[in-house]
């Protein structure tokens, strides 16, 4: 069955950092595009990030770009969210999500929360 | 980029079919079919129920289905049933250098 783990997420001061882990599982991970999508509290989903099977293309919303990095390992079937300097209006869960095939978000984490508060 | 434009929200009885629609640009939906649609039931991690504009992926109900005509995607829900209660998203390329984007979000409820 297919998994996908987050993990880094938690309490953190505006303009302070974190990053985000996930650990995935049973597929072949270095075949598929990875996204970061984050819901705010009551609100709907944003897209956030963008990373292809080798890692070589990358994308980023404009509410992120400049201050989020994604990367990937695809020796340690992972993906990582460096997030810096963070903001109040960062405070979201992040879902950790698996391309099947252009944008089609077939598999989504448990997701993180991510607090950005003094 | 704003936020593909849905219905706040969309209601049905039992049995019934609704539409939800999602309408974009001549630059993200009207020009690509990378239109997907997702399901988010209260509390819960969100759901792909189509992808490609129509395409279903295994295990999804037939009762999904999704449509595209120019700038406007739909996803139609036939014989509703009081667990598709929920959250419902639409998600689309854009080929830009923010290359994806979400719709706003339509509540579905069922009377």
């Amino acid at each position: 069955e297919v998994q996908l783990l987050e993990s880094g997420g938690g309490l953190v001061q505006p303009g302070g950092s974190l990053r985000l882990s996930c650990v995935t599982s049973d597929f072949a991970f270095r075949s598929h595009a990875m996204h970061w999508v984050r819901q705010a509290p009551g609100r709907g989903l944003e897209w956030v990030s963008f990373i292809s099977e080798s890692g070589s293309t990358t994308s980023y919303a404009a509410s992120v770009k400049g201050r989020f990095t994604i990367s990937r390992d695809n020796f340690k079937n992972s993906v990582f969210l460096q997030m810096s300097p963070l903001r109040a209006e960062d405070t979201a869960v992040y879902y950790c999500v698996r391309d099947l095939i252009l944008g089609a978000l077939d598999h989504w984490g448990q997701g993180a929360l991510v607090t950005v508060a003094p | 980029q704003s936020a593909l434009t849905q219905p706040a929200s969309v209601s049905g009885s039992p049995g019934q079919s609704v539409t939800i629609s999602c309408t974009g640009t001549s630059s993200d939906i009207g020009y690509y079919d990378f239109v997907s649609w997702y399901q988010q039931l209260p509390g819960k991690v969100p759901k792909l129920l189509t992808y490609d504009v129509t395409k279903r992926p295994s295990g999804v109900s037939s009762r999904f289905s999704g449509s595209k005509s120019g700038n406007t995607a739909s996803l139609t829900i036939s014989g509703l049933q009081a667990e598709d209660e929920g959250h419902y998203y639409c998600f689309s390329y854009t080929g830009t250098s923010a290359p994806w984007i979400f719709g706003g979000g339509t509540k579905l409820t069922v009377l």
